[in-house]
């Protein structure tokens, strides 16, 4: 039972380039969350997602950032014109269908590191 | 605004002796907390949880207590082991949906 997939493990991208990251959940879990940490800090939500919606997008840039989690295939964190504040590592971790008064704990994927020249 | 926060940067004990690990928050929304084990280059790897009804969640050697009207959350690992040398970051949230983490608290225990 595979856990949760991320890639690529780590990404090069040059200023104004764009970064694709891309994360699969766990088997039979359908809620995709986003986390970025900055280095020296702790783990900063930044979108939830369901199949085709955006549940919470709150903790996301206005600009350049966008995520997707589509009917079929992996889930997608897409940032355009990168710049070197976006130089972090950035976790997906999912979770199974939520039932009302019970809570289900998030499996992290090994995380991306992007890194801005 | 840091919502929960882990105090200790980073915390020393020796092999088979305890080790408490704090976090203390501020939103009262939240209801459910986790804590969470990292290594360098890994992702965090969930260890134990406890919902707000209760205030003590224990799992072998780990044991989680809250005190809600201190909005103070610890963790407890006995015996310690060398290879629980890691960051441990609590996290919190509203509801069971996103998690707000605090900044984390690297322990080494030393044989």
């Amino acid at each position: 039972n595979a856990g949760v997939m991320q890639n690529p493990r780590h990404l090069v991208r040059r200023r104004g380039q764009e970064a694709r990251l891309r994360c699969s959940p766990m088997k039979g879990h359908s809620h995709v969350y986003w986390y970025r940490q900055l280095p020296e800090e702790g783990l900063k939500f930044m979108v939830y997602l369901q199949k085709e919606n955006i549940i919470d997008e709150s903790g996301m840039p206005k600009e350049r950032f966008s995520a997707e989690f589509p009917k079929e295939g992996p889930s997608i964190l897409r940032i355009q014109q990168v710049v070197r504040g976006d130089s972090a590592a950035y976790f997906c971790a999912s979770s199974p269908i939520m039932v009302a008064v019970s809570y289900n704990e998030q499996f992290f994927g090994p995380g991306t590191r992007l890194t801005v020249l | 605004d840091q919502q929960v926060k882990q105090n200790s940067p980073s915390l020393s004990v020796q092999e088979g002796r305890i080790s408490i690990l704090n976090c203390d928050y501020t939103n009262s929304m939240f209801d459910y907390f986790l804590w969470y084990k990292k290594y360098p280059a890994e992702g965090p790897t969930f260890l134990i949880s406890i919902s707000s009804i209760k205030d003590k969640n224990e799992d072998g050697r780990f044991t989680v207590f809250l005190n809600k009207s201190a909005k103070h959350l610890s963790l407890h690992i006995v015996p310690s082991q060398p290879g629980d040398s890691a960051v441990y970051f609590c996290a919190a949230s509203p509801g069971g949906s996103r998690l707000t983490f605090g900044e984390g608290t690297q322990l080494t225990v030393n044989p």
